[in-house]
């Protein structure tokens, strides 16, 4: 089945050590996006690609990075997590934005320790 | 930029009553308005959309109406179920491939 596939489920890491979460695809869609979720509150965009365009929203904090090496493929990085950043972060595709839906993976639920 | 409302943020109805959820929108260039469930713990999934071109679409117990005017859609559940307990979020796209999202409604179902 094609799908979003996040990995891992659950990542715990400490205070200021930097995490990697990654994310795949294989709807072959042209537009990988990252959101950032806390509880009860609505997924919250932290950036996407558009194929290789990189759009970064103007809040999203530096501490957060990410790379898209291919198609198939994107990555989140987090520097120096703190406290705050303990959240989940859900992985979307969608197949050229605009009108057309997200496809979310399952995300991946970050504790900060 | 998009900024959109949703209310209520809470709503509880009685099993086989219906329930409408309302979302505003201020861009006037968003033309397409997902509507997403997620269940407690788990991934958000559309379960229908429309489009700036059409003022209603139904899928079996869910309609969509939109109003461009005014600028407001809607959700419309009928014959409630407990398994359409969940948070439903609407969202509204320009062509920039951005969806805004309103803050969720939690929709209880009680048996």
């Amino acid at each position: 089945d094609a799908m979003v596939i996040q990995n891992p489920r659950y990542q715990v890491t400490q205070f200021g050590k930097p995490v990697t979460l990654s994310c795949s695809q294989t709807l072959n869609h042209n537009v990988m996006y990252w959101y950032q979720q806390k509880s009860s509150q609505a997924p919250k965009l932290l950036f996407h690609y558009y194929d290789k365009d990189f759009n970064n929203e103007a809040d999203t904090p530096d501490n957060f990075q990410s790379r898209r090496p291919n198609t198939s493929f994107c990555f989140l990085d987090i520097r120096s997590p703190g406290l705050g950043d303990a959240a989940m972060y859900l992985c979307a595709t969608s197949r050229d934005g605009g009108s057309s839906p997200l496809h979310f993976g399952n995300g991946t639920r970050l504790t900060v320790t | 930029g998009e900024n959109v409302e949703q209310h209520p943020s809470t709503l509880s109805v009685q099993e086989g009553d219906s329930a409408v959820i309302k979302c505003t929108y201020s861009d006037s260039a968003s033309n397409y308005f997902p509507w997403y469930k997620q269940e407690l713990g788990k991934r958000p999934q559309l379960i229908i959309d429309i489009r700036s071109n059409v003022g209603e679409k139904k899928d079996q117990r869910i309609a969509v109406t939109l109003n461009k005017t005014a600028k407001h859609f809607s959700l419309h559940i009928t014959e409630t179920q407990p398994e359409d307990s969940a948070v439903y979020f609407c969202a509204a796209n320009t062509n920039a491939g951005k969806s805004t999202f309103g803050d969720g409604t939690t929709l209880t179902v009680k048996p």
